[in-house]
């Protein structure tokens, strides 16, 4: 079964500052992997995706991630945070059984002035 | 952004009445998936649709069903609502496709059973 860890519930940084928030998966074959962000009040939002290829991907909003398949992780990454990315994070992993994807649990991001 | 709309956006309903979730898509896309939200526990699935009459259980099926006629639409019920049913509902669609199986998601319901 696929399955999906990020273990930090709750990240503050200060704006400016770089950012790395972690996403570890379990998937028996080559993963579908995502990150969305959710903004309070909405729906989520797709960020960036990896499906093969090169394992940096950029995605939307200044955002990349990193596949390393040896770490199983997909982590999301931005040099430089905005005060307007104070969100949720979700990391999410997919499957081709019906498009279904499994969700992380979410990281919240803070980001102090 | 991909043409989802959720209907009502917010509903508040007693305990033990029956309640109908709305999602409509114009983007023509393959799948469609009910979610629901709650604090630590990030977004479960309920139900999902893989084409019309075509459905299947999530994680957190029992006390919801799911109905999909047309392609566009796909209805959430609750038969009798419980309080654990408070929560907030997203509706998510798919293509699919090979390489294509990101999610796009609509604005959720915010439901609150009393």
């Amino acid at each position: 079964a696929q399955s999906v860890t990020q273990p930090d519930i709750h990240i503050t940084v200060s704006e400016g500052a770089s950012l790395e928030l972690r996403c570890n998966y379990s998937y028996g074959a080559t993963p579908y992997l995502f990150w969305y962000v959710q903004s309070p009040g909405q729906g989520l939002q797709l960020l960036l995706k990896y499906f093969s290829g090169d394992t940096l991907v950029q995605g939307i909003k200044g955002f990349e991630a990193e596949f390393k398949r040896s770490q199983s992780s997909f982590n999301l990454r931005k040099p430089s945070v905005h005060w307007s990315d104070a969100a949720e994070y979700f990391c999410a992993v997919g499957a081709t059984n019906a498009g279904k994807s499994t969700f992380g649990d979410g990281t919240t991001l803070t980001v102090k002035p | 952004d991909a043409g989802i709309t959720q209907s009502p956006r917010h509903k508040v309903t007693e305990t033990g009445t029956p309640v109908t979730l709305r999602c409509h898509q114009t983007e023509n896309h393959r799948y469609m998936y009910w979610y629901r939200q709650d604090p630590g526990h990030g977004l479960r699935l309920i139900h999902y649709s893989y084409g019309v009459k075509d459905t299947d259980k999530g994680e957190v099926s029992d006390g919801y069903s799911v109905s999909r006629s047309k392609t566009e639409d796909f209805l959430l019920t609750l038969e009798s609502a419980t309080s654990s049913q408070t929560s907030v509902y997203f509706c998510a669609i798919s293509g699919g496709l090979a390489g294509n199986y990101e999610q796009y998601f609509g604005p959720g319901t915010r439901l609150t059973v009393t």
